[in-house]
């Protein structure tokens, strides 16, 4: 079983859609990321929370727009999605992010924009 | 220039035989982490080992082995007798920086690797 918790596994949606991916840890991590990977492609960073504040944002579209409500939480709204933005969106946390803490990653929510 | 360079595309290996997974890096930091982690077609990314770069001994996780040559800046996985359940995608991946940042992981192409019954 995984440590990280993200839901759904599964989402079509629209392109007029408003939806939200979900993530969740309760190993006490500071550090949680979300990560957008093409088939046959390594993840590529979206965004780092580090003790619940927006540290990373690379220069990601505005219609991902990420929250963290709590040190367990992190979720991402999404809205007006195109169709290229298909993917599979994985979670992670670590233990602060320094050079020796490794990320543990949730199962993924494999998306389609339709 | 590529921090994390993984130059096989594609694996076969036999069941039951070793593999090397090649992993090379570049990074200016003294203090940095290498990562190997597998992702099945199921989508999750499965932790496998890590190797911290002070680290004088090379790092074993059950049939999982680094071959860490600091000099070479090179972080290879070890499989030993392989199994049909290994068959999947395996990311190299380095963490820079100091302790207390929330730094990203930067993550190589990947090398699809498949094992023969």
């Amino acid at each position: 079983d995984t440590e990280v918790t993200q839901t759904p596994k599964h989402l079509v949606m629209g392109m007029t859609n408003k939806k939200s991916l979900k993530c969740e840890q309760h190993m006490g991590h500071r550090a949680m990321y979300w990560y957008k990977q093409k088939a046959k492609k390594p993840p590529e960073l979206m965004f780092v929370y580090s003790y619940e504040k927006l540290s990373i944002n690379e220069s990601v579209p505005s219609r991902f727009s990420p929250e963290c409500p709590n040190s367990s939480l992190l979720n991402l709204h999404l809205h007006a999605l195109q169709p290229e933005d298909s993917a599979l969106y994985l979670c992670a946390s670590s233990q602060e992010g320094g050079p020796h803490s490794k990320n543990t990653f949730g199962s993924g929510t494999r998306l389609t924009v339709v | 220039a590529q921090k994390i360079t993984q130059t096989q595309p594609g694996m076969f290996v036999q069941e039951k035989e070793a593999v090397t997974l090649d992993c090379t890096y570049d990074t200016s930091d003294q203090s940095y982490g290498l990562f190997w982690y597998k992702q099945p077609s199921s989508g999750e990314m499965i932790f496998l080992i890590y190797q911290g770069s002070y680290d004088e001994q090379n790092a074993t996780e059950g049939r999982y082995s680094l071959n860490f040559q600091k000099a070479r800046k090179s972080a290879n996985l070890v499989i030993s007798a392989s199994q049909l359940g290994d068959s999947a995608m395996y990311f190299c991946a380095m963490r820079e920086g100091p302790s207390g940042s929330a730094r990203q992981l930067t993550f190589g192409s990947g090398t699809q690797l498949t094992v023969l019954p």
